[in-house]
């Protein structure tokens, strides 16, 4: 079935640093994917999300592209801030059934001085 | 802003009791989603509702059973709690076909 995968559990970066989170998934149609971002006793909310056209989604520094070749989305920033440190989803929305959204197993990043 | 609310923020029980959560979401959105996210923070989505009608209906014990008023509102019933029910339970709501997910602030639910 469609399913995304996170394999960095935690991922700890000093400030300035560059960061990437790896996100793969399985697909039966064609994909549709977002980051979500949870900070410390907050709700998860989005970050960015792909687009059909190949336009690269940015937000708040946050970057994703969208690569169908190998099934992948990873999350990059080219500084990382001591603000980004939080619990990072990646999801997908599948094709079957609709209306579902399936998340990753969450990667924190920890961001230090 | 919060635009999706959830009652209670807290509840904590005994194993075999009931308790029914509350969402109601104030957006305008025809679809809303129940998700539980566990003490490893893995998010798995228990079902979904458009236009009041159930949509997605994961793979969830019976125990469990959601309720739909109108397209801005969505409960969820446990019928009879376990100690793996401790979660923290997130309502959702978006525009039809999963589009972007607005989360509430969650239900923690602890079974004792």
């Amino acid at each position: 079935g469609d399913s995304v995968t996170q394999t960095e559990g935690l991922v700890t970066l000093t400030e300035g640093l560059p960061v990437m989170l790896n996100c793969t998934y399985q697909s039966t149609y064609s994909p549709f994917l977002f980051w979500y971002v949870q900070h410390l006793n907050e709700a998860p909310k989005l970050l960015l999300k792909s687009f059909t056209d190949n336009k690269r989604p940015e937000h708040q520094g946050f970057h994703a592209t969208l690569h169908k070749s190998s099934s992948s989305f990873h999350l990059q920033k080219s500084s990382a801030q001591l603000s980004d440190s939080a619990l990072y989803y990646c999801a997908l929305r599948t094709g079957t059934g609709g209306y579902k959204v399936v998340f990753g197993s969450g990667t924190r990043l920890l961001v230090s001085p | 802003e919060t635009a999706v609310f959830q009652t209670p923020n807290y509840h904590v029980t005994q194993v075999g009791n009931e308790v029914s959560f509350n969402c109601k979401q104030t957006l305008g959105h025809d679809t809303m989603y129940w998700y539980k996210q566990d003490s490893k923070k893995l998010l798995k989505i228990m079902f979904s509702y458009n236009n009041k009608q159930l949509i997605v209906n994961e793979t969830v014990p019976r125990r469990f059973s959601p309720q739909s008023s109108d397209k801005a509102h969505l409960n969820l019933r446990i019928k009879s709690v376990e100690p793996e029910d401790s979660a923290v339970y997130l309502c959702a709501s978006s525009y039809s076909s999963a589009e972007t997910l607005y989360f509430g602030s969650g239900t923690r639910l602890t079974v004792l």
